[in-house]
């Protein structure tokens, strides 16, 4: 079953400007991963952050996590035309190490 | 150093035909992933591997999937016989344990198209 699930489903915006990003999850997490994946292939590993973290940064990427209310959020700064792709979330939970993606959230970042 | 390499890219076959996608993981890394990605389903964990050996199949759709690691080097995941609705876009991702930060390096995918 997806684990996570984002919000919204695509989102658009012009070059320059902030993208918000938001992950729902139901059970209990180890820790939350986004990823991003180009049209075409493979997805790729942005940043994690662990379930006993509240806030990461790297560049132009932050990442927020609320335990309390099972969510997430990824803000790029200062998008680019070339920040256009599909993001997810991933979470995993246990000992083992099986990740649980969502459907993804389709940025455009217009020039 | 190369990433995740997998093969082939793209196929298209007829219902009913023998399907083998093939995937070469970083040297090195210890476990190994196959996902399943549709506009449907989103991505979904097939199978993976530790150390060669099949942890987690509960993933599998159907007897008509298997998958493979005859060695640390090379895994194979084959549909015979393959249906229209097997159509996706096959992943093949492989992590290390060390230092447990969970990040999977994915490969590019092979699309798969079942007539």
């Amino acid at each position: 079953s997806q684990q996570g699930e984002e919000d919204p489903q695509a989102l658009s915006i012009q070059e320059g400007e902030n993208a918000t990003m938001n992950c729902s999850y139901k059970t209990s997490i180890n820790n939350l991963q986004w990823y991003r994946q180009n049209s075409g292939r493979g997805l790729v590993h942005l940043i994690l952050i662990r379930s006993n973290e509240r806030e990461k940064h790297s560049g132009r990427l932050r990442v927020t996590l609320d335990t309390s209310k099972k969510s997430s959020s990824l803000l790029i700064t200062a998008s680019r035309a070339a920040d256009t792709a599909s993001y997810f979330c991933a979470t995993g939970r246990g000992s083992n190490y099986k990740l649980t993606f969502g459907k993804g959230t389709l940025l455009t970042v217009n020039p | 150093d190369a990433g995740v390499i997998q093969s082939p890219r793209h196929e298209v076959t007829e219902m009913g035909q023998e399907v083998t996608l093939r995937c070469k993981p970083i040297s090195g890394h210890d476990y190994l992933f196959w996902y399943r990605q549709t506009m449907m389903r989103g991505l979904e964990l097939l199978i993976y591997f530790n150390n060669n050996v099949p942890i987690d199949d509960s993933g599998m759709p159907e007897d008509r999937f298997s998958a493979k690691m005859p060695n640390a080097s090379f895994s194979t995941l084959k549909i015979q016989p393959s249906e229209p609705r097997d159509s996706a876009v096959y992943f093949c991702a492989s992590r290390t344990r060390q230092g447990n930060t969970g990040e999977l390096f994915f490969g590019e995918g092979s699309r798969l198209t079942v007539l």
